[in-house]
């Protein structure tokens, strides 16, 4: 059965840092693509960013407004995912979510498999 | 980016109840539209992928079509377990982008 689990979030002050983490578990981690989503309180769902699969290339993508700021990265032998966050702004709360995503092609595939999500808070 | 429209925003209906959700995309995505159910407090779970592919375990009550811009997310006869918010979501091209989501609300 496959689990994504994140943990990491809670309350941090506008301009500090966060880092979630995202423990996998029923699949061949290192195979799997994966993503970030998140939720804004009471709004809908917006994509942050994913990262390839070594094999694929390792490489990483972001929205605009999380560049520079945000950093995804993996590590394999851990089966765990991790989303470094800097500068963090009011804007930036919500709850994060990790996915898999279903399909390695460029734009990535169906977001198949979601964690139960993790709250940030960027309040002062 | 490519922009996703849905509508209606929100709505309400009974149990058995045809309902019917539509999602615009403001450029051609092809087929690389996927639809997904998120309950109050849950992670969203994927219920149709490219365009009209029933995940494994939906009920078949759920359907969906659609190609280019225009696409469609039927629920054919509208269940106590089926109230929730429905979100489009397109991968034609990064970023993936979803729709703003539709409540469908008890009457």
């Amino acid at each position: 059965e496959v689990q994504l689990v994140e943990s990491g979030g809670g309350l941090v002050k506008p301009g500090g840092s966060l880092r979630l983490s995202c423990a996998a578990s029923g699949f061949t981690f290192s195979d799997a693509w994966m993503s970030w989503v998140r939720q804004a309180p009471g709004k809908g769902l917006e994509w942050v960013g994913r990262i390839k699969s070594k094999t694929g290339g390792g490489t990483t993508d972001y929205i605009a407004p999380v560049k520079g700021r945000f950093t995804i990265s993996r590590d394999d032998s851990k089966n765990t995912l991790y989303l470094q966050m800097n500068s963090l702004k009011t804007e930036d709360t919500a709850v994060y979510f990790c996915t898999t995503i279903r399909y390695a092609i460029q734009a990535g595939g169906p977001f198949d498999y979601w964690g139960p999500g993790n709250l940030v808070t960027v309040s002062s | 980016d490519i922009q996703m429209t849905q509508s209606p925003s929100s709505l309400s209906a009974s149990v058995g109840d045809r309902v019917t959700i539509t999602c615009q995309a403001n450029q051609d995505i092809t087929n690389n539209l996927n639809w997904y159910q998120q309950k109050p407090g849950k992670a969203p779970k994927l219920l149709i992928y490219d365009v009209s592919n029933l995940e494994k375990g939906v009920p078949s009550s759920f359907s969906a079509s659609g190609a280019g811009t225009h696409f469609t997310f039927t629920i054919s006869s509208l269940q106590p377990e089926d109230f929730a918010t429905y979100y489009c979501q397109q991968y034609d091209s990064l970023p993936p982008t979803f729709g703003g989501g539709t409540k469908v609300e008890i009457k």
